[in-house]
């Protein structure tokens, strides 16, 4: 059952800690995504990754940071250096610029 | 860069009224693509228009791209409850996919 999912569904944030968030894809796509929602908003672009260890830096990358290891996973952290990290991630993936996919979310809340 | 705007942010219908939401690129695009978002979830896509002054329909959504390929729009007929939720265009320049800021649609039973 092809598809894409992030884990966990909800995470909690301490002050100053580091957080990772999970995504994969056995959708054989070689383009993945993050995006952050805040309520009531539109996406916006964290990171991007069109290749195996190459990726992009999005509109907002301050204070994130990602890897793409594997071609299945691209996983986000959010370091303490994001002083306003309570949001909605959407990990997503694509062949090439056609349809996007994306996973279900994690809610990041701060304690 | 590009920039990719909706209008409006927030639309409220009666159930049974219409509903259209626009989308305006800052440049041209080669391909425009359509998600919806129900209230707690993710972006879903719906559709997608290449080709320049192409209309394509889905039960009662009809989806528009401009002659110039800048613009697209998104209509739905009489609208359901099951139609709420934030509708997003996407255009393609040819990079890099982005997003507009979504339009979010709100029904009245």
């Amino acid at each position: 059952d092809g598809g894409i999912t992030q884990s966990p569904k909800y995470l909690f944030r301490k002050e100053g800690q580091n957080v990772t968030l999970s995504c994969e894809q056995n959708l054989n796509h070689d383009a993945m995504y993050w995006y952050r929602q805040d309520p009531g908003q539109g996406l916006r672009l964290i990171y991007y990754s069109q290749i195996v260890n190459d990726f992009q830096k999005g509109d907002i990358a301050e204070g994130y940071s990602v890897s793409r290891e594997k071609k299945e996973s691209f996983p986000l952290t959010v370091t303490s250096a994001q002083k306003n990290p309570t949001a909605f991630y959407l990990c997503a993936s694509s062949s090439g610029l056609e349809t996007q996919y994306f996973g279900p979310g994690t809610r990041l809340l701060v304690l | 860069g590009q920039q990719v705007m909706q209008i409006p942010q927030y639309q409220h219908v009666q159930e049974g009224e219409d509903f259209t939401t626009y989308c305006n690129s800052s440049t041209t695009l080669s391909n425009i693509q359509w998600y919806k978002q129900r209230p707690g979830g993710h972006p879903v896509f719906l559709i997608q228009l290449v080709k320049s002054g192409e209309v394509k329909k889905q039960k009662r959504l009809t989806f528009q791209f401009g002659e110039a390929k800048k613009n697209s729009s998104l209509h739905i007929t009489a609208t359901q409850t099951t139609d709420v939720g934030t509708y997003f265009c996407a255009g393609d320049a040819g990079n890099m996919l982005t997003f507009g800021g979504g339009t979010r649609l709100m029904v009245k039973p």
